[in-house]
């Protein structure tokens, strides 16, 4: 099955600097890779998501961008603010089946 | 356009026992998804229905079952529990497949003693 791996596990940045948290994953099948921020005591948020068929995708302050040869993926937070502290997950699906591989998480702190 | 909600939002458990947590799916999603996370962890799968059938199965034992109603929505049930069941464990409901996102519910946080 497929296997994602996400780094870092703990990242810490000043307010408006960017934060970039990177994932590898292993099916050459998967299509669909979706980022979900997860606040304590809530679900996961999706955030942004990409298609293999596409290089990058932009939503304001949030970017992703997705190497198909390499198998890796980003994400890349702009102007960081408090609010974007939580964790944050990256996942993808194989076209092949109908589950979700998520990462660990990578723990994002903005220090104002 | 409503969210997914899930209750109860906590419980605890006694080792052996049964459990059955309940899902409302989001207004016109036709799929749900159940994942187990632990802590520090991201989620994983343990199964999906979709037309009140299971359409896939994630790597836990047949103990976990579960069921869709005509209405959307779902419930896992969970029988002799175990110690590391303790986790949060969330629903998802999404169009179809789920290709294009799902959205979460906010989680039952179950803890077996």
């Amino acid at each position: 099955g497929e296997n994602v791996e996400q780094h870092p596990s703990t990242l810490s940045v000043q307010e408006g600097d960017s934060a970039v948290i990177k994932c590898t994953y292993s099916d050459s099948a998967s299509n669909y890779f979706p980022w979900y921020k997860q606040e304590l005591g809530k679900g996961p948020q999706l955030i942004i998501d990409i298609r293999s068929n596409v290089g990058e995708k932009k939503d304001q302050r949030i970017a992703v961008t997705l190497n198909k040869t390499a198998k890796h993926f980003s994400l890349h937070i702009t102007e960081t603010q408090p609010e974007d502290s939580a964790v944050y997950f990256c996942a993808a699906i194989p076209n092949t089946g109908n589950q979700f591989y998520f990462g660990t998480g990578t723990s994002l702190t903005v220090i104002p | 356009e409503t969210g997914v909600t899930q209750s109860p939002t906590h419980l605890i458990k006694t080792r052996g026992q049964q459990v059955t947590l309940r899902c409302s799916s989001q207004s016109g999603h036709n799929t749900v998804s159940w994942y187990q996370q632990a802590l520090g962890q991201g989620p994983q799968f343990i199964f999906q229905y979709y037309r009140e059938e299971e359409n896939g199965r994630g790597n836990f034992p047949p103990r976990f079952s579960g069921l869709q109603f005509p209405n959307y929505s779902s419930e896992l049930n969970v029988n002799a529990l175990e110690l590391d069941d303790s986790a949060l464990y969330l629903c998802a409901s999404s169009w179809a497949g789920g290709e294009d996102g799902y959205t979460f519910g906010s989680g039952t946080r179950l803890t077996v003693v």
